[in-house]
């Protein structure tokens, strides 16, 4: 299995749809999960960390299953600012040390 | 707000150029990162800086190096230019051990020639 793994898509949906992203990771002593947004031609930002209970920002879901080693990200309601390539990002050792691993990323288009 | 400034957003060099691209943060971070990004591949870790005089290598540190004399200042030097180093190079800062928010720059894009 791949480190951070992540379907490239494109998602390609109307406004208004319920989307959801999933990415695996390979290493179990993972402790730091997190989603970032990447506009075109843009660097990335933080999108949202991935807490073990879960969390909610606004539209915006995230999950983990540490069991299956996978995070989600759910999007409600899309509009169309949501178009962006969302990555995966897990820190490589166990424990906050070490560095992050990106994924290579999901692209999202949404439509009107 | 964080600021991560790369010195340059295009540049382009010729193949066996010693080429220097810089990062400022102004947030006072321990952590600086450099990455390059190509399609199909995402995001690598190239070198990264727990401190000042302090670096490790990443994921792909061959054909380059690093120096941080300061805490702000991380540069990366491509000792010499080679066509296959034609990429986006993001530079990222973090604060303290949790690596839990980078702040990228927004990028150079070096085209080696």
């Amino acid at each position: 299995r791949k480190e951070v793994e992540q379907d490239p898509g494109p998602f390609n949906v109307p406004e208004g749809a319920t989307v959801a992203f999933n990415c695996t990771y390979s290493n179990s002593a993972s402790q730091s999960f997190f989603w970032y947004r990447q506009d075109c031609r843009k660097e990335p930002k933080l999108l949202m960390s991935v807490y073990s209970s879960g969390n909610e920002d606004g539209r915006f879901t995230a999950q983990l299953n540490r069991a299956s080693q996978y995070i989600s990200l759910l999007i409600r309601d899309s509009k169309l600012s949501d178009s962006a390539t969302y990555l995966c990002v897990v820190n490589r050792k166990g424990g906050s040390q070490g560095n992050l691993i990106f994924g290579k990323g999901t692209k999202l288009s949404v439509k009107p | 707000d964080v600021k991560v400034t790369q010195s340059s957003r295009y540049l382009v060099k010729r193949t066996g150029e010693k080429v220097f691209l810089e990062c400022v943060q102004d947030m006072d971070h321990e952590n600086m990162f450099w990455y390059r990004q190509d399609p199909g591949l995402g995001l690598r870790l190239i070198y990264f800086s727990y401190d000042v005089k302090m670096k490790e290598k990443g994921d792909i540190p061959e054909g380059y190096s690093v120096s941080r004399e300061k805490k702000e200042r991380f540069s990366l030097i491509l000792e010499s230019a080679s066509t296959n180093q034609t990429s986006m190079y993001l530079c990222a800062s973090s604060l303290g051990q949790l690596l839990e928010k980078l702040f990228f720059g927004s990028g150079t894009q070096l085209s080696v020639l």
